[in-house]
C-alpha cells in the first residue's frame, strides 16, 4: 500500500528542546518538501529536496534542519532556535523535480511547545 | 514573488447544490500551474484539480470544474451537485515553472454543506 506516512501524529515539546518529525514515503519519489500550516494561513515552505543528499531552504527554513540520507525518509528537525514552532507540519512527495509533478501530502503532524 | 489570494474565508451550500470558490493570484510569469487541494477533517491535503496555464481549455474532474482567466489571473473552482463529503478547507495554489517551483497556497475557503 503506497502512500506518505508521518509520525508522530501528535508531538509535544518543552521550550528549548530540540524535536525530529518523521516523513517517510514508498512512492518512489525523487522530490520531498516540509510545509508548515498556520491557523488562519495556507501552507509555506519550509525545506525541499530533490535528490538524495541534497536540499535546499524554503521561505521559512530558520530554526529548522532536514536530512535526506536515503530515497524514502525526509525527516525535519525543529530546533529550539525556532521562535514559534507550534503549528501543523505537513510533508509531500513528488515523483519529480518539474512542475508538472504533483505533490501528495502525508496525513500531518501537529507540534505542541508546552 | 507569486502571491494567491482566496477573498472568501467561509462558504456554504446545500446539499445536490453548485458552490463557486474563488481565488485570484499575481505573477509576472506567463507559464505555471494552477491547483486546488482539499483539506478534509482528518487535514490530509487532497489533490483536487490541475490546471496548466498555457492550457486555454477548463479543467475538469468529474463534479470538479475550474474557470481559468489567464488575462484576470482569476482561478475559481465549482462544485456540482455538492455532496456531505466535500465539506473541508480549500485551498488554491500556484506553482511556478522555474526556480524553487515550490507550491505557493492561499488562506484558504472552509466549506460547509448543509443537509
Amino acid at each position: 500500500d503506497g502512500g506518505i506516512t508521518q509520525s508522530p501524529k501528535y508531538l509535544f515539546r518543552k521550550e528549548g528542546q530540540n524535536v525530529t518529525l518523521s516523513c517517510e514515503q514508498n512512492l518512489n519519489h525523487d522530490a520531498m518538501y516540509w510545509y508548515r500550516q498556520d491557523p488562519g494561513q495556507g501552507l509555506r515552505l519550509i525545506y525541499y529536496s530533490q535528490i538524495v543528499n541534497d536540499f535546499q531552504k524554503g521561505d521559512i527554513a530558520e530554526g529548522y534542519s532536514v536530512s535526506r540520507e536515503k530515497k524514502e525518509s525526509f525527516p525535519l528537525t525543529v530546533t529550539s532556535a525556532q521562535k514559534n514552532p507550534t503549528a501543523f507540519y505537513l510533508c509531500a512527495s513528488s515523483i519529480g523535480w518539474g512542475p508538472v509533478d504533483t505533490q501528495y501530502f502525508g496525513p500531518g503532524t501537529r507540534l505542541t511547545v508546552l | 514573488a507569486q502571491t494567491v489570494t482566496q477573498s472568501q474565508p467561509e462558504m456554504s451550500v446545500q446539499e445536490a447544490e453548485t458552490v463557486t470558490l474563488s481565488c485570484t493570484y499575481d505573477t509576472s510569469e506567463s507559464d505555471y500551474y494552477l491547483f486546488w487541494y482539499k483539506q478534509p477533517p482528518s487535514r490530509q491535503m487532497i489533490l483536487v484539480i490541475r490546471q496548466e496555464a498555457y492550457k486555454q481549455q477548463n479543467a475538469t474532474e468529474n463534479r470538479f470544474s475550474v474557470n481559468f482567466q489567464k488575462a484576470a489571473k482569476s482561478f475559481s473552482l465549482k462544485i456540482s451537485d455538492s455532496q456531505l463529503g466535500d465539506a473541508a478547507m480549500y485551498f488554491c495554489a500556484y506553482r511556478s515553472t522555474q526556480g524553487a517551483q515550490k507550491l505557493v497556497f492561499g488562506q484558504g475557503t472552509r466549506l460547509t454543506i448543509n443537509p
